[in-house]
């Protein structure tokens, strides 16, 4: 298996833009996550769908961003407008859950994203 | 709610060296614990899990963590580490049966001297 796919690896865009990136996760798992990492907050969990289902959005910073999972293989974050303090690696991950619990993440390359 | 705490930011070692990076949990159930590592521009990838049975569970690249349930902690070791190891390393809590999304310590970072 290729693992998880992001696209683009690095973004860069002026304030006020749209961006949209982009995550496949690995055939078979029914979980996608998605995360944002920065020096001064660490790695921060933004929204988790189950079965293509967002489950828990409680991390998404404000209604500038928004995710999508229309089918198993492909999920989307975007922001719209951006803003300089968006400014990070946003990774995405999936997994296998199943009744017992949480098994291990499996991240993706991650997308460095620089808004100016 | 579970949580977990990384004591150390960062732990500078020389090569050869043992290092041990601490990681202690809070839940009020049963857990499953991992570590995660971070290569400079990478994404995570799974170290080692500890899920049942024996608390010691060896991982990849030599690593290995013991589960200590009385001191909830889930302490990662190394016997002798090498320039390769320099990363940063990241502990996460899960609760079977409950919330099924971890929780991740803020990460220390291993830095091995020549």
């Amino acid at each position: 298996d290729a693992g998880v796919i992001q696209s683009p690896r690095h973004e860069v865009t002026e304030m006020g833009q749209e961006v949209t990136l982009r995550c496949k996760p690995i055939s078979g798992h029914n979980s996608l996550f998605w995360y944002r990492q920065t020096m001064m907050r660490g790695l921060e969990l933004l929204i988790y769908f189950n079965n293509n289902v967002p489950i828990d959005d409680s991390g998404m910073p404000e209604d500038r961003f928004s995710a999508k999972m229309p089918n198993a293989s492909f999920s989307t974050l975007k922001i719209q407008p951006s803003e300089p303090r968006d400014s990070a690696v946003y990774f995405c991950a999936s997994s296998l859950e199943y009744s017992g619990g949480g098994y291990e993440q499996y991240f993706g390359p991650g997308t460095r994203l620089t808004v100016t | 709610a579970q949580s977990v705490t990384q004591l150390d930011s960062q732990v500078p070692v020389f090569e050869e060296a043992p290092v041990e990076l601490r990681c202690n949990y809070s839940s009020s159930v049963s857990v499953y614990l991992f570590w995660y590592v971070q290569y400079p521009n990478q994404g995570l990838q799974l170290l080692l899990k500890y899920l049942s049975g024996s608390t010691l569970v060896k991982g990849i690249n030599g690593f290995e963590a013991e589960f200590n349930k009385s001191q909830t902690s889930f302490h990662l070791r190394k016997p002798s580490v090498h320039i390769s190891d320099t990363a940063e390393y990241f502990c996460a809590v899960s609760e079977p049966g409950g919330s099924y999304i971890p929780t991740f310590g803020r990460g220390t970072s291993l830095i091995v001297h020549p």
